[in-house]
């Protein structure tokens, strides 16, 4: 059973206008919610992150949203740009005793994203 | 400063055979992740390790695999006597002790294909 998903397999936005990226959970215990970006034959790349005590958090171009009773977070990019085409995932981490560290992050499988010129 | 460095980044290993992916962590990182990718899918969860310890394998399939993290040296994952359906992704991620935003820095990845 997912407990991250990302129902949009892809996007397709137009340069300068804005992409906005979807992620439902499904697990309350979730505390902190992470945006990672990977391009074809690398690692991902991380983002941009929020703590489940926020209801947004900006970064330059980027803007998480979280709607905690919803379950629900998305991702804005603005203006978006053809080098931000690249598959987008969401992840979350749910707060175990490890002393400070983040452990295991759930993934979703991803939204495509393609930024035309 | 070296990001975190995976190698081979392409393995291919007939079927019975041991694959072996190893995982340099960033400088003064002393966390390590692996994670595994199959095709269409997200990244699944396998295993956290500190430094000669294993603090968290619930995502690591109870045979065939095993990862380590010694003293001195990189984080192996070893796969024993693989199977097709091993053909995937693996990527390795590194954090230090304590991290701000909870971001963790992934390695490129080792593609193991197995024929």
């Amino acid at each position: 059973d997912q407990q991250v998903k990302q129902n949009s397999p892809s996007l397709s936005v137009q340069e300068g206008r804005i992409s906005i990226l979807n992620c439902d959970y499904t697990n309350s215990m979730f505390d902190y919610f992470l945006w990672y970006k990977k391009y074809p034959a690398e690692g991902p790349t991380f983002l941009i992150s929020i703590s489940s005590i926020k209801d947004k958090n900006e970064d330059g171009r980027f803007t998480v949203f979280l709607n905690k009773s919803a379950k629900h977070l998305s991702l804005h990019i603005v203006p978006s740009q053809p080098g931000d085409s690249a598959v987008y995932f969401c992840a979350a981490s749910e707060d175990k005793d490890y002393g400070g560290s983040q452990g295991n992050l759930i993934f979703g499988k991803g939204t495509k994203l393609s930024v035309k010129p | 400063n070296a990001g975190v460095m995976q190698n081979p980044r392409h393995l291919v290993r007939r079927r019975g055979q041991e694959a072996r992916l190893r995982c340099s962590p960033m400088k003064g990182h002393s966390h390590v992740y692996w994670y595994r990718q199959l095709p269409e899918e997200g990244l699944k969860f396998m295993v956290y390790l500190q430094k000669e310890n294993i603090i968290d394998e619930s995502g690591m399939p109870k045979e065939r695999f095993s990862a380590e993290f010694p003293k001195e040296g990189p984080s192996i994952l070893r796969i024993q006597q693989v199977v097709r359906g091993d053909s995937a992704a693996y990527f390795c991620a590194s954090s230090p002790r304590w991290s701000e935003n909870y971001g963790y820095t992934f390695g490129s990845g080792t593609r193991l294909t197995v024929v």
